[in-house]
């Protein structure tokens, strides 16, 4: 029973360093976002994407690209680290939309950027 | 945006008693949901409840809605030391069934 899971768990980079994060789900589901949460922000939308082969932005995009060329998989990429991106990274997926939307969560990554 | 607020954004309780939290919203919600996160770890879903709902319960939970208000409140009965989380209400807006808009949470203590 994995559900969602993220690698890595913590990264430390350099500004300017880019990186991949991971988030694989084995429950098929069609829907899975990316979050940040920061102290005091709640969670915000970074993308998400309804399907295999679909990304959108979210509420802060930018700084920040995405793939889901799988279903089971939704890469998060910073292409050039800023210290504004230290944050704590979520990953969710949904079964679908539809009128419950019920989001299961990854246990995060804690990023910093020096 | 966030749209859901809660209230209390802090709240410390002797365990035993019930621990009343809420959430309010802007617009008009299909449904809204009650996660918790223990620290350091992922969200995890507790509750929903419908637009068209009034009252739902699960366990030691019980939520309720009011539409007319746009207002939603957790009520945590017989509290214990492992309900110490933070609690987000989330909305799922009419007509947008892709994205949930998450309040900024109530850190819950619950004292031995």
């Amino acid at each position: 029973n994995a559900g969602v899971t993220q690698t890595p768990k913590f990264r430390v980079l350099k500004t300017g360093q880019s990186m991949t994060l991971l988030c694989a789900q084995d429950m098929n589901h069609e829907y899975m976002y990316w979050y940040r949460q920061d102290p005091g922000m709640g969670l915000r939308l970074i993308h998400y994407s309804v399907g295999e082969g679909t990304t959108a932005k979210g509420e802060v995009p930018d700084g920040y690209n995405v793939s889901r060329l799988k279903k089971q998989n939704f890469l998060l990429g910073l292409e050039s680290a800023a210290p504004s991106q230290t944050s704590v990274y979520f990953c969710a997926s949904s079964p679908t939309g539809g009128d419950k939307n019920i989001q299961y969560f990854g246990a995060g990554t804690r990023l910093s950027v020096l | 945006s966030q749209q859901g607020e809660e209230d209390p954004q802090a709240l410390s309780i002797q365990e035993g008693e019930n621990a009343t939290m809420n959430c309010s919203y802007k617009t008009s919600i299909n449904n809204l949901q009650w996660y918790r996160q223990n620290s350091g770890r992922g969200l995890v879903h507790l509750i929903l409840i419908r637009s068209n709902e009034r009252e739902k319960h699960s366990g030691r939970l019980r939520v309720t809605l009011d539409t007319s208000k746009k207002s939603s409140s957790l009520l945590i009965t017989a509290s214990r030391a492992a309900d110490t989380a933070s609690y987000f209400c989330a909305t799922l807006n009419a007509g947008n069934n892709r994205k949930l808009i998450w309040g900024l949470g109530t850190s819950l203590a619950v004292n031995p």
